[in-house]
């Protein structure tokens, strides 16, 4: 099953955008990963799917303009632009792997994202 | 609305077991699969297993096999996770998150996809 590689922090001044990346271990290219945002207080929240084409269905409910993903290779990115400090928050990606009965999810370890 | 609702905190004592509740609502209960992943302190999401709502057929991660059990009430629209032997690396919040589901040209799998929809927690607490 895929490793997924998350950066453990990052930041952005109120207003700019920043780039989260999650990085699928070798062989593992064609993946589709998940992106979670989790609140304080909350249940997580699902952002969005992607893969190399980009999205993958729908964005989650209430997941504002601003977010937006990309991947390429083993890369798969979650933008937020303009952003604001509800979206002060940690960051999961996941993915499944496997099929029918076997299914499993990985996570990776999460980006903590502080807006200054 | 899809609302996934759990049941209350917990708090046991070493090599107790626990029984938390998602109790769910705004879709058709047996055509999605439920998984349970929990957030320990300091950690990440860390995934635990998942039910069929309408096969009930299971699947748990290697590390908890043995230890965890879903099942699942179609009547009541709710699913379960109990964890066993509890020890303190166990205190954590317990999440349910439904699965989206996905389709290939041949077959569709109700227990994989993007986990949609997440229940608010339930904090667990292992200690003497």
């Amino acid at each position: 099953q895929p490793v997924l590689t998350q950066p453990p922090s990052a930041s952005a001044s109120l207003g700019a955008s920043i780039t989260l990346t999650c990085t699928l271990s070798s062989g593992y290219s064609n993946y589709k990963v998940d992106w979670y945002q989790l609140r304080p207080g909350k249940g997580p929240r699902f952002v969005m799917r992607v893969d190399t084409g980009g999205i993958v269905g729908s964005k989650g409910d209430g997941i504002p303009d601003r977010f937006s993903v990309l991947g390429s290779g083993l890369n798969r990115y979650l933008t937020i632009k303009n952003i604001q400090e509800e979206d002060e928050s940690d960051y999961h990606c996941g993915a499944d792997h496997g099929s029918g009965s076997n299914i499993v999810y990985v996570f990776g370890a999460g980006t903590k994202v502080t807006v200054l | 609305q899809v609302q996934l609702v759990q049941s209350g905190a917990e708090v046991k004592k070493p090599g107790a077991s626990v029984k938390v509740s998602c109790k769910t609502s705004g879709y058709t209960f047996n055509t999605y699969a439920m998984h349970w992943v929990r957030l320990a302190p300091g950690q990440g999401l860390e995934w635990m297993g998942w039910i069929n709502g309408g096969t009930g057929n299971t699947k748990y991660s290697q590390k908890f096999q043995g230890r965890v059990t879903i099942t699942r009430d179609i009547s009541a629209r709710t699913t379960y996770m109990e964890l066993s032997s509890l020890r303190s690396e166990d205190t954590a919040v317990y999440y349910c998150a439904r699965a989206l589901g996905y389709c290939t040209t041949t077959s569709c799998y109700a227990e994989g996809g993007s986990l949609d929809y997440w229940g608010q927690g339930t904090l667990v607490t292992v200690s003497s």
